[in-house]
């Protein structure tokens, strides 16, 4: 079964906006991942947060995770048609020895 | 980052033969490997956990005679569908796990295998 929802389920942006997709999860986590999946390939790994941190930045990216929430953001800055995938939160369920994941957004970034 | 190998990316074949899919982690070893199931527009299902040197452990709902898994090497799973089915038809997708858990970092994908069953 899935392990949470993203929203929006898809979003469709002007290149240069920012685009925000949010994540929320039902059990305890040590950790949440985000994924990015061009159309018919594989995942590739963004940033993980840890359940103690509150948020982190890679590059463009900025995720925070409000535990007491079971939620996660991700956030793409000054986006560009590149960018344009399928993203994924992932947990581990508190310990679990592999990845469950979302439900994805699907981002558009019209240039 | 490391890299896993998915082969085939494509195969197409008919309504009640077997598929052999393989996955292979090439600059480290894996002692775990899990398999994904992703139908259109959909997220990935977890499948099975493939662990190097005994008995895949599957999800609840996953066929076990269906989706033959072995996992003989460090280095290689492989996914057997067998008999397979129109239904069967989906996008497959390996990951590897390197060191311990949680890896600092990720897990590492492969870039899939589209199934189509005639």
């Amino acid at each position: 079964s899935q392990q949470g929802e993203e929203d929006p389920q898809a979003l469709s942006i002007q290149e240069g906006e920012n685009a925000t997709m949010n994540c929320s999860y039902k059990t305890s986590i040590n950790n949440l991942q985000w994924y990015r999946q061009n159309s018919g390939r594989g995942l590739v790994h963004l940033i993980l947060i840890r359940s103690n941190e509150r948020e982190k930045h890679s590059g463009r990216l900025r995720v925070t995770l409000d535990t007491s929430k079971k939620s996660s953001s991700l956030l793409i800055t000054a986006s560009r048609a590149a960018d344009t995938a399928s993203y994924f939160c992932a947990t581990d369920r508190g310990g679990a020895n592999n990845l469950f994941f979302g439900t994805g957004t699907r981002l558009t970034v019209i240039p | 980052g490391a890299v896993v190998s998915q082969h085939p990316s494509r195969v197409i074949c008919k309504s009640g033969t077997s598929v052999k899919i393989e996955c292979r982690s090439l600059d480290f070893q894996a002692t775990t490997m899990f398999w994904y199931r992703q139908f259109p527009k959909q997220s990935l299902m977890l499948m099975a956990t493939s662990n190097e040197g005994s008995k895949a452990t599957y999800e609840q709902g996953v066929e076990k005679d269906k989706f033959l898994i072995n996992h003989a090497s460090l280095t290689l799973s492989t996914l057997t569908v067998t008999s397979a089915h129109p239904e069967d038809s989906s996008f497959y997708i390996c990951s590897a796990k390197r060191g311990a858990w949680p890896f600092p970092g990720e897990l590492f994908f492969g870039e899939g295998s589209r199934l189509t069953v005639l």
